[in-house]
């Protein structure tokens, strides 16, 4: 099955400052990877998502980027704000027996902007 | 509004008492999924419904049941809880179970002491 790396497991940056967080996925036919951020007391919310036919992918402030010869992403948090401050996760979708898929999470990185 | 509820939010009980966390969506998804989350572990996927009547493992099921009699509900089980099943669950529902709508939105959590 698929196995997901995530690093650094935690990471402080002084507000203003970029933040960035790597993947790595062990299955080469996964095909699309999200990135969720989970706030304290909240479930996980898809943040941005990046599909294997796409090499970079940006919203605003967040940017992911995708290596698939490499099979590692990354996230990209520019000009960080206290709001920023979480627990992010990657994860990486693998392909099951009839047709479905299951999405595999890293461990996640809290990540907490310092003002 | 569109969300995923879960019930009870909090849950402290004993060894061996049978309990069952439910879980709902109002968004018509096809696919449905139960994570537990702990500590340096990140989420783990424990059961998963591609339908109604159409369920099958995820990486850690033992210990726990689950069953999708209606398409919104997705109850968690626990027939003898011990406390190695003490954890934060997510409940999580996606449109499609065969992909290209992955987004998954996750319920709140529940968090569950077994003594």
């Amino acid at each position: 099955g698929e196995n997901v790396e995530q690093h650094p497991s935690t990471l402080s940056v002084q507000e203003g400052d970029s933040a960035v967080i790597k993947c790595t996925y062990s299955d080469s036919a996964s095909n699309y990877f999200p990135w969720y951020k989970q706030e304290l007391g909240k479930g996980p919310q898809l943040i941005i998502d990046i599909r294997s036919n796409v090499g970079e992918k940006k919203d605003q402030r967040i940017a992911v980027t995708l290596n698939k010869t490499a099979k590692h992403f990354s996230l990209h948090i520019t000009e960080t704000q206290p709001e920023d401050s979480a627990v992010y996760f990657c994860a990486a979708k693998g392909f099951k027996g009839a047709g479905s898929y299951q999405l595999t999470f890293g461990k996640g990185t809290k990540l907490s902007v310092i003002p | 509004e569109a969300q995923v509820t879960q019930n009870p939010r909090y849950l402290i009980t004993v060894t061996g008492k049978k309990l069952t966390v439910t879980c709902s969506q109002n968004m018509n998804h096809e696919y449905m999924s139960w994570y537990r989350q702990d500590p340096g572990l990140g989420l783990r996927q424990i059961y998963y419904s591609m339908n109604v009547e159409v369920t099958d493992k995820g990486d850690v099921p033992e210990g726990y049941k689950v069953s999708r009699k209606e398409k919104r509900n997705f109850p968690l089980i626990l027939e003898s809880p011990s406390p190695n099943q003490t954890s934060l669950y997510f409940c999580a529902s996606s449109l499609f179970a065969a992909g290209g709508q992955e987004t998954q939105y996750f319920g709140p959590g529940t968090r569950l002491l077994v003594l």
